[in-house]
């Protein structure tokens, strides 16, 4: 166990509809980052933020958006969703905000239908 | 700029045999290195890591990679493979400039007995 959490643990929703996925970092981190892992993109970087504030972008759709809130739990918002946008969602949580050492949560599985 | 390349997407070892599973990196400054474990259905767990120091870095279960700057390696190797080991390897990269780390495409490890 991490120390990362992430609900729900699988999403099945519709084209078009909106979802949000939220994450609790590991006790004491301030940098929560967002990836998105899909068979035919891999282990793709979507966002970061470290202490409420964005740090450093990824390949991150404009459909999608999140934010960091003052209890340092985050949220990934995804709307207008595509077949595509189907697969695994993973938030990992560091100290700092340099990548030195981050701790994955179990994922959401997201399906579009 | 940074980039991670896994030489070989699937490898199959005998149970007891050395495992092996490559990676070279690109990265314009010091990097960061790590190797990620991802067992089925699970987030993924930290192996180990190199930032600084010993170029010979050891990490749970038994695996070691070495940093190699000439080469631009970074191998991860365990000498004795046990069934347990069979998941899915992400080598991944970052930098003292970079809050994001940049992950390969993993390579899957299947044990046979």
């Amino acid at each position: 166990d991490s120390g990362v959490t992430q609900t729900p643990k699988h999403l099945i929703t519709a084209t078009g509809q909106r979802v949000t996925l939220r994450c609790s970092p590991r006790s004491g981190d301030l940098s929560v980052y967002w990836y998105q892992q899909s068979l035919d993109q891999g282990l793709q970087f979507l966002i970061q933020y470290y202490n409420g504030e964005e740090r450093a972008k990824g390949n991150i759709l404009e459909r999608f958006s999140a934010q960091q809130f003052p209890d340092l739990h985050s949220e990934l918002n995804l709307s207008s969703l595509e077949l595509g946008d189907s697969a695994l969602y993973f938030c990992a949580s560091s100290v700092t905000d340099r990548a030195v050492e981050q701790y994955f949560g179990p994922g959401t599985r997201l399906t579009v239908t | 700029a940074q980039s991670v390349t896994q030489l070989g997407s699937h490898v199959s070892v005998s149970e007891g045999a050395l495992v092996l599973l490559r990676c070279n990196y690109s990265s314009s400054v010091p990097p960061y290195l790590f190797w990620y474990v991802q067992y089925p259905n699970q987030g993924l767990q930290l192996l180990l890591k190199y930032t600084t120091g010993a170029t010979l870095v050891k990490g749970i279960n038994g695996f070691e990679a070495e940093f190699k700057k000439s080469e631009t390696s970074f191998h991860l190797t365990k000498p004795s493979a046990h069934m347990s080991d069979a998941a899915e390897y992400f080598c991944a990269v970052s930098t003292t400039n970079a809050g994001k780390s940049t992950f390969g495409d993993g390579t899957t490890l299947t044990v046979k007995p």
